[in-house]
């Protein structure tokens, strides 16, 4: 089935320290798996994203790694702030049609940095 | 370059009530969807449309109605209000396929049924 699971449901750190939020997903032909950060009362954001062939991709404290044979990917946090509280959905991508797909998220991480 | 926007950005309605939800963007993006969130939840695709004249049920489509007139536009209509419709709709685009391209979301609408 059309299956993204997410854990922890709540993460808190001391700031500074690292964070990792982890999700697997249940279809093999799934290629694409952005992370959005979603801060109360606002839109989904896209921090960052990565596409099944590659590994791993990072952007300055955020990376993110797959494993395709797993089916799983993660999101890194290092040096955490204040300002990175917020609920993270990672999400995969599922075939619509010959044409498009459809983004299945997964349940959502409550992040909170403690100063 | 606004875009995409939703309107109102809130909304009360009573049981059996009907509103449309307007969605519009500027991108000339071909692919267009509607999501709602439940509190303290993820989100779940309602409608999906991959061009104009051209729309598809998501996972949670009853109780919901949706056009696709023109590129810019894709209006989710709802009928028959229920409280279980009481829920955040995001309206999201992007250009071509997923694999290749971000999927941008409006700042969403907050509907609460009575």
């Amino acid at each position: 089935g059309e299956n993204v699971e997410q854990h922890p449901s709540t993460l808190s750190v001391q700031e500074g320290d690292s964070a990792v939020i982890k999700c697997t997903y249940s279809d093999s032909a799934s290629n694409y798996f952005p992370w959005y950060k979603q801060e109360l009362g606002k839109r989904p954001q896209l921090i960052i994203d990565i596409r099944s062939n590659v590994g791993e991709k990072k952007d300055q404290r955020i990376a993110v790694t797959l494993n395709k044979t797993a089916k799983h990917f993660s999101l890194h946090i290092t040096e955490t702030q204040p300002e990175d509280s917020a609920v993270y959905f990672c999400a995969a991508t599922y075939r619509l049609s010959s044409n498009t797909g459809k983004l299945i998220f997964g349940q959502g991480t409550t992040l909170q940095v403690k100063p | 370059n606004a875009g995409v926007t939703q309107t109102p950005k809130f909304r009360i309605l009573k049981i059996g009530q009907s509103m449309t939800l307007q969605c519009t963007q500027d991108m000339n993006h071909n692919y267009m969807y509607w999501y709602r969130q439940d509190p303290g939840m993820g989100l779940k695709l309602i409608y999906y449309s991959v061009g104009a004249g051209i729309t598809d049920k998501g996972e949670v489509p009853n109780g919901y109605n949706v056009s696709r007139s023109t590129t810019e536009d894709f209006p989710l209509r709802l009928e028959l209000a229920a409280p279980s419709q009481t829920s955040v709709y995001f309206c999201a685009a992007h250009r071509g396929r997923l694999s290749t391209d971000t999927q941008y979301f409006g700042p969403g609408t907050r509907l609460t049924v009575l």
